[in-house]
């Protein structure tokens, strides 16, 4: 089976811009979440998505905004970036989204704003 | 809400030494207890899960962890190291009921011959 595939691997945008990065499940998995990792806040939740709906949120500004496919394939969107936005983006995916199950992750998006 | 904390930041240590890494978590109700692995340039894995029954876990790369209700703690150990085992850890904790699972800050092993 193939892994969770996190398109584009490399990302470097200008202040002010928006970006889409995209996020492809294990085949058979409903649930596609979404972590932001820093070095200086660790991974931090943005959300997930199952069947299409977004069914929990962290604690982000609305400039972060994502949706889930009807294949399950997940898109995340930032708008306005921010210097601040840089970071590697991760996303996880598994097959319901439960809290006693394993998290199958990307390889991430690695985002500079400059 | 629960939270993890990493008590090490960073822990260097000789190959073929043991070494222990730190998770103490805070939550009011039952959880389950996670350890995952992140080599460089690459998303994480999973190492090990407690989720209920025996409190010492065995998972991959000859890796344990031992939960402590008592203490709320969940401690990574390995009796030997191997150069490949310097990586990032994370330790992760999810209630029943919620998806959410909280990450700790992560624990640089940093493994020297």
């Amino acid at each position: 089976k193939a892994g969770v595939t996190q398109t584009p691997r490399y990302l470097i945008k200008t202040r002010g811009q928006q970006v889409t990065l995209s996020c492809s499940p294990i085949s058979g998995h409903r649930s596609v979440s979404w972590y932001q990792q820093t070095p200086g806040q660790g991974l931090q939740f943005l959300f997930e998505y199952f069947s299409e709906t977004q069914r929990n949120k962290g604690n982000f500004p609305g400039r972060f905004s994502g949706r889930q496919f009807s294949n399950s394939r997940s898109e995340m969107n930032v708008s306005t970036l921010e210097l601040g936005d840089s970071a590697l983006y991760l996303c996880a995916s598994s097959v319901m989204g439960q809290s006693n199950e394993k998290l199958f992750f990307g390889s991430g998006t690695q985002l500079s704003v400059l | 809400a629960q939270s993890v904390t990493q008590l090490d930041s960073q822990v260097p240590v000789f190959e073929e030494a043991p070494v222990e890494l730190r998770c103490n978590y805070s939550s009011s109700v039952s959880v389950y207890l996670f350890w995952y692995v992140q080599y460089p340039n690459q998303g994480l894995q999973l190492l090990l899960k407690y989720l209920s029954g025996s409190t010492l876990v065995k998972g991959i790369n000859g890796f344990e962890a031992e939960f402590n209700k008592s203490q709320t703690s969940f401690h990574l150990r390995k009796p030997s190291v191997h150069i490949s085992d310097t990586a990032e850890y994370f330790c992760a904790v999810s209630k029943g009921g919620s998806y959410i699972p909280t990450f700790g800050r992560g624990t640089s092993l940093i493994v020297h011959p």
